[in-house]
């Protein structure tokens, strides 16, 4: 089945840093990416919708200047969490859409900052 | 808008016993529905999904599901569980089905343990 890649799976960073996380789908082109934010013991919750070439659309209550998301290419997308704090520690996930495909999701990232 | 509710947010039970995870939707217009489980520290890997025709789906690791317009549910079931069937499990629905317009709304999750 389709595969989508999420890197890193894990980082740990002093605050006020900026961190980058990729997803990559690896054999389809994802016309749409989605990135997610979940907290322990919750759901997944929706942070932002990116179509290639386009900005992306950011759900509400999520900061579009602190989580810089990048959709430059059909399988390339990444999150940036700028200057970020403990309170941005967290899993994020991505998953990506293309023409008949639905979504694919990567494997996580923990990020904790300390 | 839609959603969906999971009102068990955790499921005890023993190994080769039945188990049934519950999941009710709410939406104005037709919905696809999915099944996913999330083990520790990973991501979500798809179990099943319905999107037409049968009611009665079929998945991975001998999961099935049944949709249940009439009552806007999703039940996802198994008749014997295993030691390894202890994960998360998350409910989601969508209106589209690819692209921009396959916006999942996820419920807020089923934890499933099974224990000897």
């Amino acid at each position: 089945g389709a595969v989508v890649s999420q890197h890193p799976s894990r980082v740990i960073c002093k605050s006020g840093t900026s961190v980058k996380i990729e997803c990559r789908s690896l054999d389809f082109q994802a016309t749409t990416m989605f990135w997610y934010r979940q907290f322990p013991k919750q759901s997944l919750m929706l942070m932002a919708t990116s179509n290639e070439g386009s900005k992306a659309t950011y759900e509400q209550g999520v900061e579009k200047d602190k989580f810089l998301i990048n959709h430059a290419s059909l399988t390339l997308s990444t999150l940036t969490v700028t200057s970020a704090h403990p309170e941005d520690s967290s899993f994020y996930i991505c998953s990506a859409s293309g023409v008949n495909q639905p979504q694919h999701f990567g494997d996580g990232t923990r990020l904790s900052i300390l | 808008a839609q959603s969906v509710t999971q009102l068990d947010s955790q499921v005890p039970v023993f190994e080769e016993a039945p188990v049934e995870l519950r999941c009710n939707y709410s939406s104005s217009v037709s919905v696809y529905l999915f099944w996913y489980v999330q083990y520790p520290n990973q991501g979500l890997q798809l179990l099943l999904k319905y999107l037409s025709g049968s009611t009665l789906v079929k998945g991975i690791n001998g999961f099935e599901a049944e949709f249940n317009k009439s009552q806007t549910s999703f039940h996802l079931r198994k008749p014997s569980v295993h030691i390894s069937d202890t994960a998360e499990y998350f409910c989601a629905v969508t209106e589209g089905l690819t692209g921009g317009g396959n916006k999942l709304t996820f419920g807020t999750g089923t934890q499933l343990k099974v224990e000897l």
